[in-house]
């Protein structure tokens, strides 16, 4: 089974401060993907970035940088000098290997509301 | 380059009416479709997901049927609605067959459903 862990349910920063949005994963499977999606006030999932078990390096994307910890079992997803246009909820996901008899589905932790004020 | 519609974005309906949500994808063939479900407390629940014509999973027994009636269209439905449907309903599809594993999901805008 699955499951994905964040639990950071709701975090406010006031504008330009750097914010880390935890997660933690759970999975037998030794080849598996992370995903960020945002979903901002309209609803829409929009995707960040994903990543593979089998590549650790981390990677930055202007303000955004993603911390992936295959050790610790983590997928941290940091915001750098905060703008109230990141005010979202913020969902880590896990695609197994294998995901049998399921077809690829994403399992999605259960996201995490950011507030950043200005 | 691929797209998803979902439509309509919201919906109100009266408790023991029927409900249609329709959803297609352009751009591509064969994809991976799926129907999620968001409650107010924000988690994501994966109420259907479809690797082809006719071919239909479920993952939560409830009220809602879906649909696969050409490759790129999924339809969610319901006979009769519970005040339990309302919520918020994302469309995705990811590549199906011949694409990586860990190709990503893409969404659609979602539909707010309220059951009054």
């Amino acid at each position: 089974a699955q499951k994905v862990t964040q639990a950071q349910t709701e975090i406010s920063v006031v504008e330009k401060e750097d914010v880390t949005l935890d997660c933690v994963y759970e999975t037998r499977d030794t080849t598996y993907y992370l995903f960020w999606y945002k979903q901002p006030p309209s609803g829409e999932l929009v995707f960040l970035i994903r990543r593979n078990s089998f590549d650790e390096q981390n990677e930055i994307s202007g303000r955004y940088s993603w911390n992936f910890q295959k050790s610790t079992s983590s997928f941290n997803f940091t915001i750098t000098a905060s703008q109230v246009v990141d005010s979202a909820v913020y969902f880590c996901a896990l695609r197994g290997r294998r995901s049998s008899g399921s077809a690829r589905q994403l399992t999605f932790g259960s996201g995490t509301q950011l507030t950043v004020l200005p | 380059s691929q797209t998803i519609h979902q439509w309509p974005a919201t919906l109100v309906q009266p408790v023991g009416s029927p409900l249609s949500l329709e959803c297609t994808v352009e751009g591509t063939s064969n994809p991976n479709l799926y129907w999620y479900r968001q409650a107010a407390g924000r988690g994501l629940q994966l109420l259907f997901y479809s690797v082809g014509i006719g071919q239909i999973s479920s993952e939560v027994p409830q009220n809602l049927s879906a649909s696969r009636p050409q490759d790129r269209q999924f339809i969610l439905s319901s006979k009769k609605l519970l005040l339990s449907d309302s919520g918020f309903y994302l469309c995705a599809w990811s590549g199906g067959a011949g694409y990586p594993v860990g190709t990503e999901a893409f969404f659609g805008q979602g539909t707010r459903l309220t059951v009054v």
